[in-house]
């Protein structure tokens, strides 16, 4: 099947500085999506981004669809940031979403 | 509106129990899916439906069943609990043209675990 790669697994910030976050897939992408996981473990979609660029606040996410990755850029990280980032998509014929294993982000103050 | 609630947030059950989790979305989307979280891993689809009366397995459906009698329902059955069932198990929605497609919207989560 499909592999998804995040990068980096761990990633450990001060407060004010800037990430970015990386997606790969072993096959064609198609509907990605951005995903943060909060410590309470609840889930919220940050970016419904298939190819492109689109920002949010101090958030914004790249797809180069055709390169099959995809990064998720956070800039002026806040403590509030802290939490997992998955990526997920569909890939190649398949009819679900693939979730990488994420990205744990840690920001101190 | 609520988005998708899930109930209930926290469960212990023991070996050979049996228990339904329960979905409910209000934002009248076709497709709906249970994931399951183990520990520092991804989501894994357990099930998924494109709509009332349709559904359809996932990655890791062994163990478990669905029902989609409404738009807005849809309970995951656990049938007789086993340890490797213990995990976070997170319901799901989209509104997107296919499955899989369109933004997904998550509930809370459900804790449950398997002794």
């Amino acid at each position: 099947g499909i592999q998804v790669e995040q990068s980096p697994p761990d990633l450990i910030l001060q407060e004010g500085a800037n990430s970015t976050l990386r997606c790969n897939f072993s096959d064609s992408v198609n509907n990605l999506q951005w995903f943060h996981q909060n410590p309470w473990g609840q889930l919220i979609n940050l970016f419904y981004i298939p190819s492109g660029t689109k920002q949010n606040g101090r958030l914004s996410a790249t797809t180069v669809a055709t390169e099959r990755y995809s990064l998720l850029y956070i800039s002026s990280s806040q403590t509030t940031d802290s939490g997992v980032y998955f990526c997920a998509s569909l890939a190649g014929s398949a009819r679900q979403l693939t979730f990488g294993s994420g990205t744990q982000l840690t920001v101190l103050p | 509106n609520a988005g998708v609630t899930q109930t209930p947030k926290f469960r212990i059950l023991k070996i050979g129990q049996s228990m339904t989790l329960q979905c409910t979305q209000d934002m009248n989307h076709n497709y709906m899916y249970w994931y399951r979280q183990d520990p520092g891993m991804g989501l894994k689809l357990i099930y998924y439906s494109v709509g009332a009366g349709i559904t359809d397995k996932g990655e890791v459906p062994n163990g478990y069943n669905v029902s989609r009698s409404t738009t807005e329902d849809f309970p995951l059955r656990l049938e007789l609990a086993a340890p490797s069932q213990t995990s976070v198990y997170f319901c799901a929605s989209s509104s997107g043209q296919g499955i899989g497609t369109g933004e997904l919207f998550f509930g809370e989560g459900s804790r449950l675990t398997v002794l």
